[in-house]
């Protein structure tokens, strides 16, 4: 157990409908990466935070995707007016400080299913 | 193009033997390099680093040539418990990491 928790771990919803997901990371770090991962493939970078800013986003991250991190502490992504290629694993991680080489501890993930 | 490439296997391997696989990544720049271990269905975990001038943790051997911008992982006097998908990663200067699609490895008794 790394440490990082996602809730839900499982989620089936209906196309269009909207879907919030939670990360909590390791209490002390301060940068808090999401994931997306499909079938076969690796995960890709979504977004990030340090602390409570999002400097960085993914192309991949559509306007309908929106990721907030308020105090600094869990971070929140919703998904809204879903659609079936939105249905993937969302992992979510945490790292600290301020370089890049920091390892990153990746939560269990969110496995989004989309009907 | 995809910025890192890996070859998918699956790698089977008969327990005890080595099996070594490489990634290749396409961005010069990059920071910093790590093999992590995915198991089916679970979240990706650190393996290890990968330093400029190879390094060695157990029976897992890594390295990159920066030249050539290649990375290598060998596994020695494989398990059972080795088998799992590798995702070879790339790191930039501010950590958004890169991760290939992974090469399975599959140990068999």
């Amino acid at each position: 157990d790394t440490g990082v928790s996602q809730d839900p771990r499982h989620k089936i919803t209906k196309r269009g409908q909207n879907v919030t997901f939670r990360c909590d990371p390791i209490s002390e770090h301060n940068r808090l990466y999401w994931y997306r991962q499909t079938l076969g493939q690796g995960p890709e970078f979504l977004t990030y935070f340090q602390n409570e800013a999002q400097l960085e986003k993914s192309r991949l991250l559509s306007d309908r995707f929106s990721a907030e991190r308020p105090k600094g502490s869990f971070s929140t992504l919703e998904i809204q007016r879903t659609e079936q290629g939105d249905s993937a694993m969302y992992l979510c991680a945490s790292s600290l400080g301020l370089g890049g080489t920091s390892e990153q501890y990746f939560g269990p993930g969110t496995r989004l299913t989309v009907t | 193009r995809k910025e890192v490439e890996q070859d998918p296997g699956p790698f089977n391997v008969p327990e005890g033997a080595t099996v070594a696989f490489n990634c290749t990544y396409s961005n010069s720049a990059s920071q910093s390099f790590f093999w992590y271990r995915q198991d089916c269905r679970k979240e990706p975990k650190l393996l290890m680093s990968v330093y400029s001038s190879g390094n060695e943790d157990g029976r897992f051997t890594a390295q990159l040539n920066r030249a050539s911008q290649y990375i290598s992982l060998l596994i020695r006097d494989s398990k059972l418990s080795d088998s799992a998908t590798y995702l070879c990663v790339v790191n930039d200067s501010w950590g958004k990491l890169q991760f290939g699609a992974g090469t399975q490895v599959v140990v068999t008794p």
